[in-house]
């Protein structure tokens, strides 16, 4: 199976700062790379897919970079509601897999 | 707007079968890809696998002995059995939409995700 890594585990951060979580693959994954959100209590919202693509409608403070197998996702200016678990997942082949997962805090 | 709706026991015993089925609501069934997922407090998400309208499944070889994918296409449904289940698979466990835009895949719609406790 691929492993995907992400750091940090957790990030604290405040409204209107920049942060950026890093996503590493086992091997090379291409842009086979997509992130995810989930809120406490939440099911988990789908963010971006091909390592950069956000989907129609996806807000534009979101945006990923990447390619092989270092991938980031960064947001720009924090509003209370990106206060959220953030995964990556590799599309490259199956099984699927998943980061553990970034928690970010307020 | 396509919704998915999940359900299922909530409460297994050891050496019995979880199961769980999900319903498709709002959007097409056919040209998509219906996974189930799960995930234990504190850890990843880990994929179970996953079925096509047709009934051609796809699964995770971590778990492939005991899991098996069905789909009720004329009820938009798809459902999960895990036999002989431990502690080990108590998780909350979600169903999602995978959708294939060309060569990349992800999943775009979730469900709200049924905790499923295994304890005697």
């Amino acid at each position: 199976d691929i492993q995907m890594t992400q750091s940090p585990s957790s990030l604290s951060a405040s409204v209107g700062d920049r942060v950026t979580i890093t996503c590493r693959a086992s091997q090379s994954i291409s842009t086979y790379l997509n992130w995810y959100q989930q809120r406490p209590g939440k099911a988990p919202k789908f963010l971006i897919y091909a390592a950069s693509i956000l989907p129609r409608g996806g807000p534009s403070r979101f945006s990923g970079s990447g390619s092989g197998t270092d991938f980031t996702l960064t947001i720009t200016s924090l509003q209370p509601e990106d206060f959220a678990t953030y995964f990556c997942q590799q599309s490259y082949r199956t099984p699927y897999t998943f980061g553990q997962g970034t928690k970010l805090e307020i | 707007q396509v919704q998915l709706q999940q359900w299922g026991a909530g409460l297994v015993k050891p050496s019995e079968t979880l199961s769980l089925t999900c319903a498709v609501f709002g959007g097409s069934f056919s040209g998509h890809y219906w996974s189930w997922l799960r995930q234990v407090p504190g850890k990843g998400l880990e994929w179970i696998g996953e079925i096509t309208h047709s009934g051609s499944a796809t699964y995770n070889p971590s778990l492939r002995s005991r899991v098996t994918l069905s789909v009720d296409a004329s009820k938009n449904q798809f459902s999960l059995r895990v036999t002989a289940v431990t502690a080990a698979d108590t998780a909350l466990y979600s169903c999602a939409r995978g959708v294939r835009e060309g060569y990349y895949y992800y999943m775009d719609v979730w469900g709200n995700g049924t905790t499923v406790t295994v304890s005697s």
